[in-house]
């Protein structure tokens, strides 16, 4: 079974540049969230969706960061303009939603570098 | 916001020995996870805790949701070179049916030498 699909795995920009990252996640699965990951800070929640509808963005940086899922197979998480400060691995995860096990299955994540 | 607090930071240890972690909050939680995250990928869930008091075992893995509902801990028993990795607990407030928010801690570096 495919497991949550991220894509650039890897993307290095200049500051000012637009970024978009993009996830698939597990089909069948109802919720969605985007991590972000660094040494200073470590596994901080972006945004998170049910049912493709934002719940609690409050993680959100600023303006610059905004999140879409357009439907249930794939969401996307854009910055822009970037910032070197922006230079992270961003994960996104997805859970079945039901039960409310906790559990999250990520991907392997995008690691962006601004320059 | 919440912050969960995880210790040790990093810990250094020879293979066989046990390992011990453990994770704080200033609030509390329903759940308690427990996440290793191995290099260049993302986190894998290593057990779930539902209820305060609850101890659960994984192979070599035990965890225990604190009474209070704001701490964790986590033992691996004699570790092999494989649970080198990043340790990460997490908490998580449940409304109804929904999957709401997972806040993580800090994360453990966890080093094992042969």
């Amino acid at each position: 079974d495919a497991g949550v699909i991220q894509s650039p795995r890897h993307e290095v920009t200049e500051m000012g540049q637009e970024v978009t990252l993009r996830c698939k996640p597990i089909s069948g699965h109802n919720s969605l969230f985007w991590y972000r990951q660094t040494m200073m800070r470590g596994l901080e929640l972006l945004i998170y969706f049910n049912n493709n509808v934002p719940i609690d963005d409050s993680g959100m940086p600023e303006d610059r960061f905004s999140a879409k899922m357009p439907n249930a197979s794939f969401s996307t998480l854009k910055i822009q303009p970037s910032e070197p400060r922006d230079s992270a691995v961003y994960f996104c995860a997805s859970s079945p939603g039901r039960r409310n096990t906790g559990e999250l299955f990520f991907g392997e994540g995008s690691r962006l570098t601004v320059l | 916001g919440q912050q969960l607090n995880q210790s040790p930071q990093s810990m250094f240890i020879q293979e066989g020995e046990d390992v011990s972690m453990n994770c704080t909050s200033s609030s509390i939680f329903n759940t308690w996870l427990w996440y290793k995250q191995d290099p260049g990928e993302g986190p894998v869930l290593l057990i779930a805790l539902y209820k305060a008091g609850e101890l659960t075992s994984n192979g070599r893995l035990t965890a225990q949701f604190g009474i209070t509902r704001k701490d964790s801990f986590l033992n691996i028993s004699a570790s092999i070179p494989s649970d080198v990795g990043i340790y990460f607990c997490a908490g998580q407030t449940n409304y109804g049916g929904a999957t709401n928010k997972l806040i993580f801690g800090t994360g453990t570096l966890l080093a094992v030498q042969p």
